[in-house]
């Protein structure tokens, strides 16, 4: 079945940097724009980045433009979002979307948290 | 682009219906059909109900409709049911960019 199952969230300090991985499965990947939204606690959904199917353009919320960077493997289905200068205004769920050539995102992980705390 | 707005609550009985506005401007919902509805259980992903303002992706009832007059856009609920009790996010996608509404809670 059609699958996205995000990893690499955890506790981190200002300033410092991860990486979220977003594996893909059930579908042709490669064929697929891909976004990552975030979810801040008790907040609404806040769309941060967007790559397109083959990884050759890419675009950014302002709040995490010149932080974050967006990319993927398509040879290991995989998506990826680098967060560098990390801040507490970063504390949040993270999930990873498939963009529908029909319109919205149709599929959407099961999200990965983030928290950024000194 | 701004955000959309949306109401911040709705509610409504069983069986019932509801609508969820979500307003934007003359140079995005009111210029181009790009907009999606989500749901969202707490705990849980969010999941597309309506697409492209009117289209329902399959497996999501008919109870759920969209439409758009102007600059807003709208969902409704018909015979509302007890599970729908849930957080409802409009939103319009372009191919560079995502806009999500602020979210309304529909309590049932």
């Amino acid at each position: 079945q059609v699958e996205l199952v995000e990893s690499g969230g955890g506790v981190v300090q200002p300033g410092t940097s991860l990486r979220l991985s977003c594996a893909a499965s059930g579908f042709i990947f490669s064929s697929y724009n891909m976004h990552w939204v975030r979810q801040s606690p008790g907040k609404g959904l806040e769309w941060v980045a967007l790559i397109w199917y083959n990884g050759g353009n890419t675009f950014f919320a302002d709040s995490v433009k010149g932080r974050f960077t967006i990319f993927r493997d398509n040879s290991k289905d995989t998506l990826f979002l680098q967060m560098n200068s990390l801040g507490v205004q970063d504390t949040a769920v993270y999930y990873c979307g498939r963009d529908s050539p029909s319109g919205g995102i149709d599929v959407w992980g099961q999200g990965t948290t983030v928290t950024v705390s000194s | 682009q701004s955000a959309l707005t949306q109401p911040a609550s709705v509610s409504g009985s069983p069986g019932q219906s509801i609508t969820i506005s979500c307003t934007g401007t003359n140079s995005d919902i009111g210029s181009y059909d790009f907009v999606s509805w989500y749901q969202q259980h707490p705990g849980e992903a969010p999941t597309l109900m309506i697409y492209d303002v009117r289209n329902r992706p399959s497996g999501v009832s008919s109870r759920f409709s969209g439409s758009k007059s102007g600059s807003s856009a709208s969902l409704t609920i018909s015979g509302l049911q007890p599970e729908d009790e849930a957080d409802y996010y409009c939103a319009f996608h372009t191919s560079l960019t995502t806009m999500f509404g602020g979210g309304t809670k529909v309590t049932v």
